[in-house]
């Protein structure tokens, strides 16, 4: 069965203190995975797909990086608006399989 | 272009008693999913469909939930009889293709209390 693992499930952080979030993942046959963003009250929003090991993606302070087993998601220099949980998913042959995520606070 | 809509925003019932949601999916998306998703997790996947057939129902408890896509485009998602654990977000996705790219467009759901 398809699984993915977030951590830490919370991070604290002071406005500009850059840091990364984990998502390992166990799946059959990665056919992507994927990271979301999901402030209170909303659906989750995309932001990034990984196809293969070695693989990167960039936007504004959100790096994402992939290996064979898993995913970090780092953020450089964040800002309070940065403060939301951050899903990771992964898909095999079947469904999409979400963890749990990263809530992350970042202080002024 | 307007997102994925979806109503009652919230909903309060008693165990056992029957509810009904609604999504309308972002135009020209013919991919649509339903997703529960319980306070402090990860959304599970329930039911999608791909116009107006069932792709995937693995994780749908069907003895009490069901769902249906009328013509292709709007969906109704309904429980009935409601018990205490199906409190949760029940978030509708679209997309355009099957997902290939992993870009799934969520609205904002519905938050159901079974009390």
């Amino acid at each position: 069965e398809d699984q993915v693992t977030q951590s830490p499930e919370a991070l604290r952080l002071q406005e500009g203190e850059s840091s990364s979030l984990n998502c390992s993942y166990t799946v059959s046959g990665l056919r992507g995975l994927f990271w979301y963003r999901q402030d209170p009250g909303k659906g989750p929003e995309f932001l990034f797909t990984l196809y293969s090991a070695g693989e990167e993606k960039e936007k504004e302070r959100l790096k994402a990086t992939l290996t064979k087993k898993e995913s970090f998601l780092h953020i450089t220099a964040p800002k309070p608006e940065d403060s939301a949980t951050y899903l990771c998913a992964v898909r095999g042959f079947q469904k999409l399989v979400f963890g749990t995520g990263t809530r992350l606070l970042v202080s002024p | 272009e307007a997102g994925v809509a979806q109503s009652p925003r919230y909903k309060i019932i008693e165990k056992r008693q029957s509810v009904a949601f609604w999504c309308n999916p972002i135009s020209g998306h013919a991919t649509l999913y339903w997703y529960q998703q319980i306070l402090g997790q990860g959304p599970k996947l329930l039911i999608q469909f791909q116009n107006n057939g069932v792709v995937d129902d693995s994780q749908l408890p069907k003895d009490r939930f069901s769902a249906e896509r009328l013509k292709g485009v709007d969906s109704t998602l309904k429980i009935q009889p409601a018990k205490l654990e199906d409190s949760a977000v029940y978030l509708c996705a679209s997309s355009f293709l099957d997902m290939r790219t992993g870009e799934l467009f969520f609205g904002e759901g519905s938050r159901l209390t079974v009390l």
